[in-house]
């Protein structure tokens, strides 16, 4: 099956400086790589996502970037905020069809120093 | 967008009984919900796939009569954890996929058991 491995799990970063979050992956078919934002006591939430047809995307200050042949995949966030300090999980899967779910990294805790 | 409902939030119950915990589709059907475990500092885990009308896939090491999953709608699925004891005291999260092949996935808010 799949295996993800995220690292560091703890990142603490000064405000306004840039957050960098790396995984790699095992299963060469997984072709789906989302992110998510858990704050304490909450469910995780999708903040970004790619697929493996592309080798970037950006959403304002988020970005994630995949390299299919090394099997890994990022996320970057630049100008952080007191915000953005939460759990961020990095997850894997194979689309089209099936049953099956994600396979996630085991999360990196970001402090943003003010 | 698509939002999953989760109750409660957090439940209290003595060890020996049992607590059902509900997981909602508010503006989509869900086919397919997944049921995740996760301790204090460490990822989500994987419990099981629950699919609409069928019975539950659970994943290796997680006992079926222990964690009992319905998913009778296209709306709803159910966890309940039977007799319950202490060690099963975690934050237990569900998730729910749009559609067969999504695998966009909205997850609900967790809900924290402790089990006394």
């Amino acid at each position: 099956g799949e295996n993800v491995e995220q690292h560091p799990s703890t990142l603490s970063v000064q405000e306004g400086d840039s957050a960098v979050i790396k995984c790699t992956y095992s299963d060469s078919a997984s072709n789906y790589f989302p992110w998510y934002k858990q704050e304490l006591g909450k469910g995780p939430q999708l903040i970004i996502d790619i697929r493996s047809n592309v080798g970037e995307k950006k959403d304002q200050r988020i970005a994630v970037t995949l390299n299919k042949t090394a099997k890994h995949f990022s996320l970057h966030i630049t100008e952080t905020q007191p915000e953005d300090s939460a759990v961020y999980f990095c997850a894997a899967s194979r689309s089209g069809g099936g049953a099956d779910g994600l396979t996630f990294g085991k999360g990196t805790h970001l402090i943003i120093q003010p | 967008g698509a939002v999953v409902s989760q109750h409660p939030s957090w439940v209290i119950c003595k060890s020996g009984t049992s607590v059902k915990i509900e997981c909602r589709s508010l503006d989509f059907q869900a086919t397919t919900m997944f049921w995740y475990r996760q301790f204090p500092k460490q990822s989500l885990m994987l419990m099981a796939t629950s699919n609409e009308g069928s019975k539950a896939t659970y994943e290796q090491g997680v006992e079926k009569d222990k964690f009992l999953i319905n998913h009778a709608s296209l709306t709803l699925s159910t966890l309940t954890v039977t007799s319950a004891h202490p060690e099963d005291s975690s934050f237990y999260i569900c998730s729910a996929r749009q559609g067969f092949g999504a695998n966009v996935l909205t997850f609900g808010a967790g809900s924290r058991l402790t089990v006394l």
